[in-house]
């Protein structure tokens, strides 16, 4: 059974890099019709998509954060990550990693746990 | 603002039925994207409970179901019971914005 957990740094400064690593159990990022991504959700607010990659790198972002992330397939293909670049407050979010078996804009199947990142001096 | 747009809350009598609304545009549900729900649980994450306007994935009761018509896609709860008290959140492609949009999200509290 696919299983999806984040792992993260827990503070960032303002203006440094966000890096977020999601681990996959139970699958490889080796099919094409599968999508892996990323949506966060800020304290007590709504939900929001960030982006999502296909198994040979293909990326798809929100046009809202397109200028500071970057989603990557590890070549161990039990892994990808997300860097967000120039972090302010507004950032602090739980961060899920997500999964599609059908499309970067589908339904998301499967989530992780996620975790709660905070942006902070 | 969401461009979906949630009633920020629901309510209901075990037992009762619900329904949660999920309102768009020509650009996201009006144009045929799929709507999908989401239930998230007081401190967890959110599971997919509807996909593709009106399936459920393995496991989800028959007790939820989903419809959409024109700009808007809903979603009903029936026998309501303790257990759903959760945020809902709908979720659909925007071919204008070319993005992935959540609704606000709808508290559903079982009376």
């Amino acid at each position: 059974q696919l299983q999806l957990q984040e792992s993260g740094p827990g503070l960032v400064k303002p203006s440094e890099t966000l890096s977020l690593t999601c681990s996959v159990s139970g699958a490889s990022i080796t099919r094409a019709s599968d999508y892996w991504g990323c949506v966060r959700q800020p304290p007590g607010k709504g939900l929001e998509w960030i982006g999502s990659i296909s198994h040979s790198g293909t990326a798809y972002y929100a046009p809202s954060l397109k200028s500071r992330v970057t989603l990557s397939v590890d070549t161990s293909k039990t892994k990808f990550s997300l860097k967000l670049k120039s972090v302010a407050a507004t950032d602090t979010a739980v961060y899920y990693c997500v999964f599609s078996p059908t499309g970067p804009y589908d339904a998301f199947d499967i989530w992780g746990p996620g975790t709660m990142v905070t942006v902070s001096s | 603002q969401s461009a979906l747009t949630q009633p920020p809350s629901v309510s209901g009598a075990p037992g009762q039925r619900v329904t949660i609304s999920c309102t768009g545009s020509s650009s996201n549900i009006g144009a045929g994207f799929d709507v999908n729900w989401y239930q998230q649980l007081p401190g967890t994450a959110p599971t997919l409970l509807i996909f593709a306007d009106r399936s459920r994935p393995s496991g989800v009761p028959d007790r939820f179901s989903g419809s959409k018509s024109g700009t808007s896609a809903s979603l009903a709860i029936t026998g309501l019971q303790a257990d759903d008290e959760a945020d809902y959140y709908c979720q659909s492609y925007d071919s204008s914005l070319i993005d992935v949009l959540f609704g606000g999200g709808t508290k559903l509290t079982v009376l």
